[in-house]
């Protein structure tokens, strides 16, 4: 069975660009959620998307945005990037919606950003 | 929010076992208790979960104290392969009102 799948793996943008991330979840998972990884600030918790809505967001500014397609694929887009926004950026699948199920989450590996 | 505070580095030795300490003193009644690892330029690995009852699979046990304000993450015969960092999360349900709390993780070392 395929794992969660990110692409790309590594990105190079410069200030102000604006980036596209993509995840395909694992087969038959209809929950998509991303999450923001840094050396400081640890893990944190973008949004996720479940049947093409968003069901929930973190505290991000309003420049990360995401969408879902009806094959469950999911895109996470950056606007006006920051230097700040240099960070691993991981996807996790699941079969349910996260918090009407405790359930485990499938992290891909993961696309690494790095802003000039 | 609840919080998770732990050690930020433990050590091991192989085939000995391991406890990861976790607390979350401020957790509710609804937050679920999961344990997640990573190694190096990997995503993150579910390893187990539990709401109140202690748990057991085939990677590891959980222990929830009863008063749910701490839980450990138990590796019986620790291996080379567990050397990883360990996130305890808490994971809250409720609709689509549920919040994801995250540790900064343990950064486990295991010596052969």
């Amino acid at each position: 069975k395929a794992g969660v799948t990110q692409t790309p793996r590594y990105l190079i943008k410069t200030r102000g660009q604006q980036v596209t991330l993509s995840c395909s979840p694992i087969s038959g998972h209809r929950s998509v959620s991303w999450y923001q990884q840094t050396p400081g600030q640890g893990l944190q918790f973008l949004f996720e998307y479940f049947s093409e809505t968003q069901r929930n967001k973190g505290n991000f500014p309003g420049r990360f945005s995401g969408r879902q397609f009806s094959n469950s694929r999911s895109e996470m887009n950056v606007s006006t990037l920051e230097l700040g926004d240099s960070a691993l950026y991981l996807c996790a699948s699941s079969f349910r919606a996260l918090g009407e199920g405790n359930q485990p989450q499938h992290f891909g590996d993961g696309t690494r950003l790095s802003i000039l | 929010d609840a919080k998770t505070t732990q050690p930020n580095s433990m050590e091991s030795n192989e085939e000995e076992p391991v406890h990861l300490p976790c607390n979350h003193s401020t957790i509710s009644g609804t937050d679920y208790i999961h344990w997640y690892r990573q190694l190096p330029s990997q995503g993150p690995e579910y390893v187990i979960h539990g709401l109140t009852s202690n748990v057991n699979n085939r990677m590891a046990s959980l222990a929830i104290a009863e008063d749910r304000k701490s839980s450990t993450l138990i590796l019986h015969r620790a291996t080379l392969r567990d050397a990883a960092v360990y996130y305890c999360i808490l994971m809250r349900s409720g609709g689509s009102n549920y919040k994801l709390t995250f540790g900064k993780g343990t950064l486990l070392t295991v010596n052969p």
